[in-house]
Protein backbone atom coordinates (compact mmCIF):
# COMPACT_ATOMS: atom_id res chain seq x y z
CA UNK A 1 0.00 0.00 0.00
CA UNK A 2 0.91 3.40 0.00
CA UNK A 3 3.52 4.59 2.50
CA UNK A 4 4.92 8.33 3.68
CA UNK A 5 8.24 8.99 5.29
CA UNK A 6 9.02 11.53 7.48
CA UNK A 7 12.60 13.39 8.18
CA UNK A 8 13.60 13.62 10.53
CA UNK A 9 12.58 11.30 12.75
CA UNK A 10 13.12 12.89 16.11
CA UNK A 11 14.89 16.73 16.30
CA UNK A 12 16.07 18.52 19.36
CA UNK A 13 16.78 22.05 18.73
CA UNK A 14 17.40 25.61 20.22
CA UNK A 15 14.35 27.76 21.53
CA UNK A 16 14.33 30.44 19.11
CA UNK A 17 15.82 28.29 16.02
CA UNK A 18 13.68 27.10 12.82
CA UNK A 19 12.63 23.64 12.02
CA UNK A 20 12.33 22.05 8.65
CA UNK A 21 10.79 18.81 8.26
CA UNK A 22 10.04 16.98 5.18
CA UNK A 23 7.49 14.28 4.33
CA UNK A 24 7.98 12.15 0.81
CA UNK A 25 6.08 9.40 -0.95
CA UNK A 26 6.51 7.03 -3.94
CA UNK A 27 2.98 7.99 -4.63
CA UNK A 28 1.62 10.97 -5.73
CA UNK A 29 -1.42 12.90 -3.36
CA UNK A 30 -3.73 15.64 -4.03
CA UNK A 31 -3.92 16.63 -0.97
CA UNK A 32 -1.68 17.20 2.24
CA UNK A 33 -2.35 17.53 5.69
CA UNK A 34 -0.09 18.56 8.43
CA UNK A 35 -0.99 17.61 12.37
CA UNK A 36 0.39 17.89 15.71
CA UNK A 37 0.16 15.80 18.66
CA UNK A 38 0.72 16.85 22.29
CA UNK A 39 1.64 14.43 24.53
CA UNK A 40 -1.78 12.37 25.36
CA UNK A 41 -3.97 13.93 23.18
CA UNK A 42 -5.07 12.93 19.80
CA UNK A 43 -3.31 14.83 16.52
CA UNK A 44 -4.60 18.41 15.69
CA UNK A 45 -4.91 19.93 12.15
CA UNK A 46 -2.11 22.51 11.84
CA UNK A 47 -2.40 23.43 8.02
CA UNK A 48 -3.69 21.44 5.04
CA UNK A 49 -2.73 21.87 1.33
CA UNK A 50 -4.65 20.74 -1.92
CA UNK A 51 -2.72 22.51 -4.82
CA UNK A 52 0.96 21.40 -6.02
CA UNK A 53 3.56 24.41 -5.40
CA UNK A 54 0.92 25.69 -2.41
CA UNK A 55 2.39 27.52 0.21
CA UNK A 56 0.43 27.84 3.31
CA UNK A 57 1.07 29.49 6.46
CA UNK A 58 -0.43 29.16 9.74
CA UNK A 59 1.09 31.55 12.40
CA UNK A 60 5.02 30.98 12.87
CA UNK A 61 4.05 27.73 10.39
CA UNK A 62 4.40 27.39 7.07
CA UNK A 63 3.29 24.02 4.46
CA UNK A 64 4.63 23.88 1.06
CA UNK A 65 2.96 20.78 -1.28
CA UNK A 66 6.07 19.42 -3.55
CA UNK A 67 5.43 20.02 -7.15
CA UNK A 68 5.88 16.50 -7.92
CA UNK A 69 2.93 15.86 -5.64
CA UNK A 70 4.80 13.34 -4.01
CA UNK A 71 6.40 15.22 -0.79
CA UNK A 72 5.66 17.84 1.30
CA UNK A 73 7.45 20.66 4.18
CA UNK A 74 6.76 22.08 6.93
CA UNK A 75 8.64 24.38 8.63
CA UNK A 76 7.98 26.24 12.04
CA UNK A 77 9.75 29.71 12.60
CA UNK A 78 11.28 31.35 15.87
CA UNK A 79 10.11 27.65 17.96
CA UNK A 80 8.83 27.95 21.73
CA UNK A 81 8.53 25.40 24.20
CA UNK A 82 4.80 24.93 23.04
CA UNK A 83 6.10 23.65 19.96
CA UNK A 84 6.81 20.01 21.69
CA UNK A 85 5.53 16.95 20.35
CA UNK A 86 4.98 14.99 17.26
CA UNK A 87 4.29 16.32 13.62
CA UNK A 88 2.93 13.93 11.77
CA UNK A 89 2.06 14.36 7.74
CA UNK A 90 -1.00 12.43 5.67
CA UNK A 91 -1.13 12.34 2.01
CA UNK A 92 -4.43 11.33 -0.18
CA UNK A 93 -5.82 10.57 -3.36
CA UNK A 94 -9.06 11.56 -3.87
CA UNK A 95 -12.02 9.61 -2.92
CA UNK A 96 -9.20 7.48 -0.68
CA UNK A 97 -8.30 7.45 3.25
CA UNK A 98 -5.97 9.61 4.64
CA UNK A 99 -2.52 7.70 4.64
CA UNK A 100 -0.47 8.98 7.25
CA UNK A 101 3.61 9.21 8.17
CA UNK A 102 5.44 8.05 10.86
CA UNK A 103 5.70 11.17 12.51
CA UNK A 104 8.86 13.97 13.53
CA UNK A 105 9.06 14.23 17.53
CA UNK A 106 10.41 17.81 18.50
CA UNK A 107 12.15 18.76 21.38
CA UNK A 108 12.55 22.32 21.98
CA UNK A 109 15.55 22.86 24.45
CA UNK A 110 15.02 26.17 26.61
CA UNK B 1 -12.19 18.16 20.49
CA UNK B 2 -15.27 18.66 22.88
CA UNK B 3 -16.59 17.19 19.66
CA UNK B 4 -15.48 13.58 19.70
CA UNK B 5 -15.20 11.50 23.33
CA UNK B 6 -13.61 8.24 23.49
CA UNK B 7 -14.31 6.00 26.26
CA UNK B 8 -12.52 4.99 28.28
CA UNK B 9 -9.05 6.74 28.29
CA UNK B 10 -7.02 4.12 29.91
CA UNK B 11 -8.14 0.22 30.57
CA UNK B 12 -5.99 -2.43 31.71
CA UNK B 13 -7.09 -6.23 30.12
CA UNK B 14 -5.74 -9.44 30.16
CA UNK B 15 -4.92 -11.91 27.30
CA UNK B 16 -8.27 -13.46 25.98
CA UNK B 17 -10.26 -11.08 26.99
CA UNK B 18 -12.98 -9.16 24.72
CA UNK B 19 -12.44 -5.45 25.12
CA UNK B 20 -14.80 -2.49 23.04
CA UNK B 21 -13.65 0.92 23.16
CA UNK B 22 -16.44 3.04 22.16
CA UNK B 23 -16.15 6.70 20.27
CA UNK B 24 -18.98 9.18 20.80
CA UNK B 25 -19.16 12.45 17.74
CA UNK B 26 -21.87 15.25 18.02
CA UNK B 27 -21.17 16.92 14.81
CA UNK B 28 -22.99 14.68 12.88
CA UNK B 29 -20.33 13.34 10.77
CA UNK B 30 -20.69 10.54 8.54
CA UNK B 31 -17.07 9.03 8.38
CA UNK B 32 -15.96 7.37 11.70
CA UNK B 33 -12.53 6.07 11.57
CA UNK B 34 -10.40 3.60 14.36
CA UNK B 35 -6.66 3.85 14.58
CA UNK B 36 -4.08 2.09 16.28
CA UNK B 37 -0.62 4.72 16.94
CA UNK B 38 2.50 2.63 17.77
CA UNK B 39 5.80 4.24 17.83
CA UNK B 40 7.56 3.61 14.46
CA UNK B 41 4.42 3.14 13.17
CA UNK B 42 2.68 6.26 13.44
CA UNK B 43 -1.24 6.25 12.70
CA UNK B 44 -2.69 2.87 11.38
CA UNK B 45 -6.09 2.69 10.27
CA UNK B 46 -8.12 -0.17 11.67
CA UNK B 47 -11.40 0.36 10.13
CA UNK B 48 -13.73 2.71 9.48
CA UNK B 49 -17.50 3.73 8.59
CA UNK B 50 -19.15 5.64 5.69
CA UNK B 51 -22.82 5.30 7.57
CA UNK B 52 -24.76 3.75 9.70
CA UNK B 53 -24.04 -0.08 9.50
CA UNK B 54 -21.73 0.99 6.59
CA UNK B 55 -18.01 -0.26 7.56
CA UNK B 56 -15.07 -0.95 6.28
CA UNK B 57 -11.86 -2.52 6.84
CA UNK B 58 -8.24 -0.81 6.96
CA UNK B 59 -4.42 -1.54 6.72
CA UNK B 60 -4.67 -3.55 9.88
CA UNK B 61 -7.80 -5.28 10.95
CA UNK B 62 -7.42 -8.73 11.96
CA UNK B 63 -8.52 -9.03 15.11
CA UNK B 64 -10.89 -6.13 15.18
CA UNK B 65 -14.23 -6.27 14.89
CA UNK B 66 -16.38 -2.94 14.53
CA UNK B 67 -20.41 -1.49 14.66
CA UNK B 68 -21.75 1.37 13.88
CA UNK B 69 -25.99 1.45 14.68
CA UNK B 70 -26.13 5.19 15.14
CA UNK B 71 -24.53 8.13 13.19
CA UNK B 72 -23.09 9.29 16.43
CA UNK B 73 -21.48 6.05 17.89
CA UNK B 74 -18.40 4.00 16.45
CA UNK B 75 -17.66 0.91 18.68
CA UNK B 76 -14.26 -0.78 18.19
CA UNK B 77 -14.12 -4.41 19.25
CA UNK B 78 -11.16 -6.87 20.07
CA UNK B 79 -12.72 -10.16 20.44
CA UNK B 80 -10.06 -11.85 21.98
CA UNK B 81 -7.17 -9.34 22.92
CA UNK B 82 -3.46 -10.49 22.55
CA UNK B 83 -0.37 -8.64 23.59
CA UNK B 84 0.40 -7.24 20.12
CA UNK B 85 -2.94 -5.26 20.77
CA UNK B 86 -1.70 -2.87 23.42
CA UNK B 87 -1.78 0.49 21.82
CA UNK B 88 -3.22 4.10 21.72
CA UNK B 89 -6.65 3.83 19.59
CA UNK B 90 -7.91 6.80 18.25
CA UNK B 91 -10.78 7.26 17.12
CA UNK B 92 -11.74 10.43 14.36
CA UNK B 93 -14.22 11.72 12.23
CA UNK B 94 -14.54 13.62 9.01
CA UNK B 95 -17.92 15.64 7.09
CA UNK B 96 -16.66 13.75 3.93
CA UNK B 97 -13.92 11.58 1.76
CA UNK B 98 -12.23 14.78 0.96
CA UNK B 99 -10.13 17.77 1.90
CA UNK B 100 -11.42 18.59 5.18
CA UNK B 101 -9.11 16.05 6.95
CA UNK B 102 -10.14 14.09 9.74
CA UNK B 103 -11.02 15.81 13.77
CA UNK B 104 -9.20 12.98 16.42
CA UNK B 105 -10.49 11.90 19.98
CA UNK B 106 -7.74 12.22 22.84
CA UNK B 107 -7.07 8.40 22.35
CA UNK B 108 -7.40 5.42 24.41
CA UNK B 109 -4.80 3.51 25.88
CA UNK B 110 -5.21 -0.10 26.23
CA UNK B 111 -2.68 -2.52 27.68
CA UNK B 112 -2.90 -6.10 27.36
CA UNK B 113 -1.29 -8.37 29.64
Amino acid sequence: GQQLNQSPQSMFIQEGEDVSMNCTSSSIFNTWLWYKQDPGEGPVLLIALYKAGELTSNGRLTAQFGITRKDSFLNISASIPSDVGIYFCAGQLDGQNFVFGPGTRLSVLP
Amino acid sequence: DAGITQSPRHKVTETGTPVTLRCHQTENHRYMYWYRQDPGHGLRLIHYSYGVKDTDKGEVSDGYSVSRSKTEDFLLTLESATSSQTSVYFCAISSGVGAYGYTFGSGTRLTVV
